[in-house]
């Protein structure tokens, strides 16, 4: 049962253009989620956060998007850069005695072409 | 200076044997983790400890066993090595338990052949 997803395994776009990720969650207790981006041969690193009283949060050049009733989320890069290459993984964690045990989804690959 | 470390990086067994994978976190974080990305890139939940102590088991053979000797380090072992057991092993720290984010080692790449 998979209750992370992130339908699009890859994604190109164009230097400075807007890049897309998305992510669809089908637990309607997750109330935090998390965007991580990994490098090949390094391990995930922690990109952006938002919680559910939110739908919207922006750090940068990056902003993440929540529509609860839809539970989809996804991540805006803009503008998007060649370093951004890399793949980036969405995920959802809940409170109570699941809170901490992150749920990811399988990762969208991000090539940003010069 | 490495905020979580794991090592070694690499590992290659022969099946039926014990191993272990070693991870420290010099971030002064309560809580550390083990996840395994499968060959399908999933990154999945193994134990999670908070303060030395267990408060995540997700279904795991039992050969699988967590061992914190103090709240910077987490270790795994693995008992009986077994072809399925070859994934990349990511451990990770976080503050607390509550679900914010986590700071992942580089990764183990188990090879068990």
């Amino acid at each position: 049962d998979q209750q992370v997803k992130q339908n699009s395994p890859s994604l190109s776009v164009q230097e400075g253009r807007i890049s897309i990720l998305n992510c669809d969650y089908t637990n309607s207790m997750f109330d935090y989620f998390l965007w991580y981006k990994k490098y090949p041969a390094e391990g995930p690193t922690f990109l952006i956060s938002i919680s559910s009283i939110k739908d919207k949060n922006e750090d940068g050049r990056f902003t993440v998007f929540l529509n609860k009733s839809a539970k989809h989320l996804s991540l805006h890069i803009v503008p998007s850069q060649p370093g951004d290459s890399a793949v980036y993984f969405c995920a959802a964690s809940s409170g109570g005695t699941n809170a901490g045990k992150s749920t990811f989804g399988d990762g969208t690959t991000l090539t940003v072409k010069p | 200076d490495t905020a979580v470390s794991q090592t070694p990086k690499y590992l290659v067994t022969q099946m039926g044997n014990d191993k272990s994978i070693k991870c420290e976190q010099n971030l002064g974080h309560d809580t550390m983790y083990w996840y395994k990305q499968d060959s399908k890139k999933f990154l999945k939940i193994m134990f999670s400890y908070n303060n030395k102590e267990l408060i995540i088991n997700e279904t795991v053979p039992n050969r699988f066993s967590p061992k914190s000797p103090d709240k910077a380090h987490l270790n795994l072992h693995i008992n009986s090595l077994e072809l399925g057991d070859s994934a990349v092993y990511f451990c990770a720290s976080s503050q607390d338990y509550t679900g914010t984010e986590a700071f992942f080692g580089q990764g183990t790449r188990l090879t068990v052949v």
